[in-house]
């Protein structure tokens, strides 16, 4: 159980466009879902918490509005990276929060040229 | 705050023989800690987890943990390794930061087995 997935797993895409991963509870609901990004041999750093009807709330440091987060459903968020850059470039990985335990997805590495 | 040091960045041994990889926290509260595992260009799948019950916890694969509040740690043994442990490991603590959970990972402890 507590399965979370992610899609796209990889994704090219070309600079100033948008593109838009999205985070899936498949066995269970997640009001809270929450992104990080991870840079090459480094750790995790998180993004925003993602609430379930409610704005997203974003770390220091984050811009809200080039990383836009919606979650609509109680098994769904998405993030869009609006106007991507080369330097936006990353493994993106969101989690799912059931009961005490956030799980985590598969990853998303994004690539802009 | 919170914070989670992972004394060493690399650990190498071989198979067969014992895996130990250590964690030290600080945190304000009574906290949570997970292990979690990453393999190359994989998402995070969690080892194991401390929620303030028995102080020594098995997680999957043979791996198992003991919270030592006197010490603040939290280290990761195996009895004996297996080529599949090879990966990345994550110890992360859990707290409230203005009433909002957070976690906060350490810097990661890759380890190799040598067969």
């Amino acid at each position: 159980g507590a399965v979370v997935s992610q899609h796209p797993s990889w994704v090219i895409c070309k600079s100033g466009t948008s593109v838009k991963i999205e985070c899936r509870s498949l066995d269970f609901q997640a009001t809270t879902m929450f992104w990080y990004r991870q840079f090459p041999k480094q750790s995790l750093m998180l993004m925003a918490t993602s609430n379930e009807g409610s704005k997203a709330t974003y770390e220091q440091g984050v811009e809200k509005d080039k990383f836009l987060i919606n979650h609509a459903s109680l098994t769904l968020s998405t993030l869009t990276v609006t106007s991507a850059h080369p330097e936006d470039s990353s493994f993106y990985i969101c989690s799912a929060r059931s009961a005490d335990t956030q799980y985590f997805g598969p990853g998303t590495r994004l690539t802009v040229l | 705050a919170q914070s989670v040091t992972q004394l060493d960045s690399h650990v190498s041994v071989s198979e067969g023989t014992p895996v130990l990889l250590r964690c030290n926290y600080s945190s304000s509260y009574s906290p949570s800690l997970f292990w979690y595992v990453q393999h190359p260009n994989k998402g995070l799948q969690l080892l194991l987890k401390y929620t303030s019950a028995a102080t020594l916890v098995k997680g999957i694969n043979g791996f198992e943990a003991e919270f030592k509040k006197s010490e603040t740690s939290f280290h990761l043994t195996k009895p004996s390794a297996h080529m599949s442990d090879a990966a990345e490991y994550f110890c992360v603590v859990s707290d409230l930061d203005f009433g909002n959970e957070k976690l906060t990972f350490g810097t990661g402890t890759r380890l190799t087995i040598i067969p």
